[in-house]
Formats: structure tokens, C-alpha cells, sequence
């Protein structure tokens, strides 16, 4: 089956800066790659997906690029502000058999400071 | 536009009991999880639907069972309660199979003491 691998666990940036949190998977027949957010107590949120078809997608101040040679996928946030603060979890759907089943990874825990 | 919720959003419950976490969807949508989300774990699937009376295991599903007897509604019973089922618990549900925004619950909380 598949498993996907998030890194970092933690992330700390300064408001402004950066933050690029990276999710590997094994199953080479996935073809979907959402991204949620997860604010404290709330319930986690799409905010970004890409397709095996494309190799990057913008949204405003985020972005998702995707090496399907490498397997990887990556979550680009510039300009962080505060109310990026979240828990944010990479997935991916294998296509054969897979029903809609999407298999996370364990989550990136960011924090923006002032 | 009450979309899909859980009840109840918290309980506590007691080791060996039977407790069953509720999930109702408004929008008809035929694919419907129950995902449990620890630390370090992310969202692990426990049990998913396709449409009524059709349902299938996940990753983790051992001291679960599950019904879909409505499109609307996919239960979740915690059969004899442990300690390691202490856990966040989302449904969620989908339009379609593959490749599609998950709308999820907000949640509940459970604690077996």
C-alpha cells in the first residue's frame, strides 16, 4: 500500500519568510496530492492539490510542485503571516482499488512568529 | 447548511464499554471515512463507504465497526472500548471516488478512561 513521509515534524519561521514542508510517497501509481490545514481544534481543510499531470500549481501565496521521477511533492508558503499557523498534512491516492482513500502523512506543525 | 457533523464532540467513556461516534452529511455524497488522528500519526482511515450498505476497511480497523444503512449517515461503534482508541476521530465524506476534495467533520474527542 502506499506510505507517505512528511518532513519536517516542526517548523518555526519568522513572519515574511519561507516555509517548505516536503512529503515523499512509495505507491508510483498515485495521482493525487491534496494539501490540508488543520488550525488548533478545528477540522483540517483543503487548500492546495495537484495532479500526476501537473508539475506545479500556484495560489496566492502558496504553491505545490511535484517530482513524480523522485516521488515527491513539496508545500511552498511565501510571505508567512501569522494565520499560517497550523498543522498541515501532505496525502496522497493511489489510483488503482483506492476508493477515494487517501493516506496522510504525520503532519507539519508550523509556527509563524511576529 | 449544516454540511457534515459529528456527534458528540466530546465523550468519555470507560474501558470495555460500547460507545458509537455519530456522522451525518447533507450533501448526499456517496463516499464517506472515519479517520483517527493521533500525534506523530497524522490521519490514519478506519473504515470507509462507497454508498449505502457498502463499506470496507482501512488502515486501522481492528475494535471498530461500521454501518451505512442511509446515504446521510455512517456510524462508527467502538465495540468494547481500550484505552489506545483515546483519540481524535473525523468522518468525512467526498462527491466522488477518486481525486476530489475530502469535507471533513469537526471532530470528536474521545477519551476512554
Amino acid at each position: 500500500g502506499e506510505n507517505v513521509e512528511q518532513h519536517p515534524s516542526t517548523l518555526s519561521v519568522q513572519e515574511g519568510d519561507s516555509a517548505v514542508i516536503k512529503c515523499t510517497y512509495s505507491d508510483s501509481a498515485s495521482n493525487y496530492f491534496p494539501w490540508y490545514k488543520q488550525e488548533l481544534g478545528k477540522r483540517p481543510q483543503l487548500i492546495i492539490d495537484i495532479r500526476s499531470n501537473v508539475g506545479e500549481k500556484k495560489d496566492q501565496r502558496i504553491a505545490v510542485t511535484l517530482n513524480k521521477t523522485a516521488k515527491h511533492f513539496s508545500l511552498h508558503i511565501t510571505e508567512t503571516q501569522p494565520e499560517d499557523s497550523a498543522v498541515y498534512f501532505c496525502a496522497a491516492t493511489p489510483t488503482a482499488d483506492s476508493w477515494g482513500k487517501l493516506q496522510f502523512g504525520a503532519g507539519t506543525q508550523v509556527v509563524v512568529t511576529p | 447548511d449544516a454540511g457534515i457533523t459529528q456527534s458528540p464532540r466530546y465523550k468519555i467513556t470507560e474501558t470495555g464499554r460500547q460507545v458509537t461516534l455519530m456522522c451525518h452529511q447533507t450533501w448526499s455524497h456517496s463516499y464517506m471515512f472515519w479517520y483517527r488522528q493521533d500525534l506523530g500519526h497524522g490521519l490514519r482511515l478506519i473504515y470507509y463507504s462507497a454508498a449505502a450498505d457498502i463499506t470496507d476497511k482501512g488502515e486501522v480497523p481492528d475494535g471498530y465497526v461500521v454501518s451505512r444503512s442511509k446515504t446521510e449517515n455512517f456510524p462508527l461503534t467502538l465495540e468494547s472500548a481500550t484505552r489506545s482508541q483515546t483519540s481524535v476521530y473525523f468522518c468525512a465524506s467526498s462527491v466522488q471516488v477518486l481525486n476530489t476534495e475530502a469535507f471533513f467533520g469537526q471532530g470528536t474527542r474521545l477519551t476512554v478512561v
